[in-house]
């Protein structure tokens, strides 16, 4: 039962290079989000997916492209990194539609740009 | 707009003490409100949430929070602390028409032996 899962667990970036965080859920949930938590504040939503073929931004979008390739998967991509996106970032996924379902996380991805 | 404040950033407690947690919410509604908690290099795992009707809700690992619609408070509490509830715990409402879910910037807690 593996839930949420975040590929890679660790990557260490140049300033510049671009690269694609992986997110999937066996759960078929309809919504899924990203986050990046940062010290002393918190996780802030990067961008979120209410069902499949829709995307939306969220609080800290710049920088950050995604897709929704299926209901299950949902991608991350820095075009080009900046050490301002060093963080961990965190997948969620729930049933979505309202009736307040909570959200289901990945354990992270750490990500340290130099 | 909507807000998510933990005043507590770090708190120490003994082990076998109580324990309270608090969060505010500023919303425009009464919101879902849940408590998570996050361990060292884990993802965030939920304790217990808030849909309506009783006030007091019980959750996982002995936890409890308490939801006063007067002072807009969720406030997480656990008479007996123990040294495995060292984490950091995050307070979380989102929209009942919609799942898209706010944070608090979280509360660390330290179990002194």
């Amino acid at each position: 039962n593996a839930g949420v899962t975040q590929t890679p667990k660790f990557q260490v970036l140049k300033t510049g290079q671009s690269m694609t965080l992986q997110c999937a859920q066996d759960m078929n949930h309809n919504s899924m989000y990203w986050y990046r938590q940062d010290p002393g504040m918190g996780l802030r939503l990067i961008y979120y997916s209410a069902s499949e073929g829709t995307t939306d931004k969220g609080e800290v979008p710049n920088g950050y492209n995604v897709s929704r390739l299926n209901k299950r998967e949902f991608s991350l991509r820095l075009e080009s990194a900046a050490p301002s996106q060093t963080s961990v970032y965190f997948c969620a996924s729930c049933g979505g539609g309202g009736g307040g379902q909570p959200q289901h996380f990945g354990d992270g991805t750490r990500l340290s740009i130099l | 707009a909507q807000s998510v404040t933990q005043p507590d950033i770090h708190i120490t407690v003994s082990e076998g003490a109580s324990l309270e947690l608090r969060c505010n919410y500023s919303y425009g509604a009464t919101p879902y409100l849940f408590w998570y908690v996050q361990s060292p290099g884990q993802g965030l795992q939920l304790l217990l949430k808030y849909f309506s009707g009783d006030t007091l809700v019980q959750g996982i690992k002995g936890f409890e929070a308490e939801f006063k619609r007067s002072q807009s408070s969720f406030n997480l509490r656990k008479p007996s602390v123990h040294w495995s509830d060292a984490a950091e715990y995050f307070c979380a409402v989102g929209p009942r028409d919609f799942n898209k879910f706010y944070f608090g910037s979280g509360t660390k807690l330290n179990v002194k032996p």
